[in-house]
């Protein structure tokens, strides 16, 4: 069965610092993995997808992930934080075959001034 | 494209009144999903579709809940009799089907309020 684990309910880093946001899943088969973004009052929207066709996964807004199967990783990095990154973020899991994608409980970001 | 689309955004009910949240997904996409977000319990699937087919209705909490979609362009979620426990944003998301078309376009959300 696919899960996802997204460790740290909050994060809190600096205008300008690196943004680490850490996520782990569990499939028996090589799964499709999304990172998506939650800004207040509205749905969630795709940020990046691995598709298996690179491990290293560019977004939007300069936010990129590593896929690194022997970790069974998928963290989400963006080298400098701005203050409109600041947002609720959900690691996802899916399996090819399947219609269904699984969330992580989210990591909130915060970035100070 | 308008994407996902729900209605109403916001609705306060009162406790023991029928609740009917709609959503029409994005054309051409097979597959709908109705989530719940709280505070407490995060994202929950409630129940998802396939071709209009009922395919997973296991995170449904309680037989108060149902949700149809009698065809490609419409889905409702209906609660009857609501309770403040209810009180969350359902969301709706739609996608094109399996695997890597599993990306899912989410509508506004629908914050239901009941008191």
């Amino acid at each position: 069965a696919q899960s996802v684990t997204q460790l740290g309910s909050h994060v809190s880093v600096s205008e300008g610092a690196l943004v680490l946001l850490r996520c782990n899943y569990s499939s028996s088969v090589p799964p499709y993995l999304f990172w998506y973004v939650q800004y207040p009052n509205q749905g969630l929207q795709l940020l990046l997808k691995y598709t298996s066709a690179a491990t290293l996964v560019k977004g939007i807004n300069g936010f990129e992930a590593e896929f690194k199967k022997s970790e069974t990783s998928f963290h989400l990095t963006k080298p400098s934080a701005h203050m409109s990154d600041a947002a609720e973020y959900f690691c996802a899991v899916s399996e090819a075959g399947g219609f269904k994608t699984i969330f992580g409980a989210g990591t909130r970001l915060f970035v100070k001034a | 494209d308008a994407g996902v689309i729900q209605s109403p955004r916001h609705e306060v009910t009162e406790m023991g009144q029928e609740v009917t949240l709609r959503c029409k997904p994005i054309s051409g996409h097979n597959s709908l999903f109705w989530y719940r977000q709280t505070m407490m319990r995060g994202l929950e699937l409630l129940i998802y579709f396939n071709n209009n087919v009922p395919i997973d209705d296991s995170g449904m909490p309680e037989d108060r809940f149902s949700a149809k979609m009698p065809n490609a362009s419409f889905s409702t979620l209906k609660i009857q009799p609501s309770e403040p426990r209810d009180s969350a944003v359902y969301f709706c998301a739609s996608s094109r089907g399996q695997g890597l078309n599993t990306e899912a376009f989410f509508g506004q959300g629908t914050r239901l309020t009941v008191v």
